[in-house]
């Protein structure tokens, strides 16, 4: 079975330009969360997905980052106009539906490191 | 909202010896703490997690205590390998879902 995708692995673009961050999640996971790791520090959650409704978005930062998951499949997380603090690693993770207590894993991807300078 | 501290920072330790890492959590409503590790390149990776309603648990050379009433919990690694060196994330669920990660421990191990 594939893991959680995420591409690109690393970015470097400059202040003010568009990123866009793909992941794919496992097949089947209902569940879909965007993470960001600001250089040592947390890693701190954006978003949650529930097929292609936002569960939980109350950790975007700003306006300027838009998630979709349109089709309840792949997401998308784009930042528009970039700024130098949104650097870091940006993490996707899936998980199945929730079932019982709600006790579940989360499968993390890889992360994609962007560079805004 | 909740707020998770975790200590060291970093942590070296000799091959064989035993790794000890401290987490403190704020929201009382928090009932699940799991444990994570990552290695260079890769994305956290589940490895132990623990429920509010159970005080320790053991899976081989890795153990997890949790102490509700002082909102401590802490990860135990005994006989520590090379291939353990790692960066290791603590967290916890409060909310729905939604978990909160501390700021990790990067371990090494010395052969």
């Amino acid at each position: 079975e594939a893991g959680v995708t995420q591409f690109p692995s690393h970015s470097v673009i400059e202040k003010g330009q568009t990123v866009t961050l793909r992941c794919d999640p496992i097949s089947g996971h209902d569940n879909l969360y965007w993470y960001r790791r600001v250089m040592g520090k947390e890693i701190k959650f954006l978003l949650h997905f529930v097929k292609e409704s936002k569960q939980d978005e109350s950790g975007m930062p700003n306006n300027r980052f838009l998630a979709e998951r349109t089709g309840g499949t792949y997401s998308t997380l784009k930042v528009q106009p970039a700024e130098l603090e949104d650097s870091g690693v940006y993490f996707c993770a899936s998980s199945q539906a929730l079932t019982g207590t709600g006790f579940y894993e989360q499968y993390f991807g890889p992360g994609t490191r962007l560079t805004v300078t | 909202g909740e707020n998770v501290e975790q200590h060291p920072s970093t942590l070296s330790v000799q091959e064989g010896d035993s790794a000890v890492i401290k987490c403190t959590y704020s929201d009382s409503a928090s009932n699940y703490f799991p444990w994570y590790k990552q290695e260079l390149g890769k994305g956290p990776q589940l490895i132990i997690d623990i429920r509010s309603n159970v005080g320790e648990k053991k899976d081989q050379r890795i153990a997890v205590t949790l102490n509700k009433t002082a909102k401590h919990f802490s990860l135990h690694i005994t006989e520590t390998q090379p291939e353990d060196s790692a960066v290791y994330f603590c967290a916890s669920r409060g909310g729905y879902q939604k978990v909160t990660f501390g700021t990790g421990t990067k371990l090494q191990v010395i052969p």
